[in-house]
């Protein structure tokens, strides 16, 4: 079955730099989102991503936050200028509300594992 | 905003049946969701109803939706140590702007 993946699983990072957390969803998806869940904690809305452009946004994507498709396969996050507080797990997750049945709900990645230093 | 409270700790003893309850605030949402998060993994999407059902049956899982009074169920039939792990409910319109309520740890004691 198809599936989301996301690379790498853990990422260590020092404070103030750049990070790229990169996610394949699956091919025929046309909806994309990020999620994150600090340790313990719910799992937050990010963003999310349709045509080329974000189609919304929580108020925790702010401007230290971009998302890009570079091209027909990767969705990519970017913090700019990582913060202690931006550590936490990032899910990645595609859909295609209309797909078919199945394609209707987002289907998540395993996520990857940002920790910064 | 948006809400979604579950209860957070329920434990179970194997063979038994497990329900993990959830309630929502957004009356206008047309999915909810079950999803199974097990240590250090990614979320696995278990099941999900559309609003205008009021059970839907998979195997072991039986989701049961009271839409007058915005109450989710999760029934896990012969409760296994495999399913140890925490669920997740989640409501969204139209399969967009999903929210998370704040999951529910099972425990599967032998």
């Amino acid at each position: 079955e198809p599936e989301v993946t996301q690379t790498p699983s853990h990422q260590v990072t020092q404070m103030g730099q750049e990070v790229i957390l990169r996610c394949v969803p699956i091919s025929n998806h046309l909806y994309f989102y990020w999620y994150r869940q600090i340790l313990g904690q719910k799992v937050e809305f990010l963003v999310s991503f349709y045509n080329n452009e974000i189609s919304e946004k929580s108020e925790i994507f702010d401007d230290q936050f971009s998302v890009e498709r570079p091209d027909g396969s990767n969705f990519t996050l970017k913090i700019r200028s990582t913060k202690l507080e931006d550590s936490a797990m990032y899910f990645c997750a595609s859909s295609d509300p209309s797909g078919s049945m199945h394609d209707w709900p987002q289907h998540f990645g395993d996520g990857t594992r940002l920790s910064i230093l | 905003g948006e809400d979604v409270e579950q209860s957070l700790f329920l434990s179970v003893r194997e063979g038994d049946s497990s329900v993990i309850n959830c309630t929502y605030t957004d009356s206008s949402s047309t999915y909810l969701y079950w999803y199974k998060q097990e240590p250090g993994a990614g979320l696995q999407l278990l099941t999900y109803i559309f609003s205008n059902m009021d059970m839907k049956q998979d195997q072991r899982l039986t989701v049961l939706l009271n839409k007058k009074d915005k109450h989710l169920s999760l029934r896990i039939a012969d409760t296994q140590t495999g399913d140890s792990a925490i669920y997740f409910c989640a409501e969204s319109l139209y399969g967009q702007n999903f929210v998370f309520g704040p999951g529910t740890r099972l425990s599967v004691l032998p």
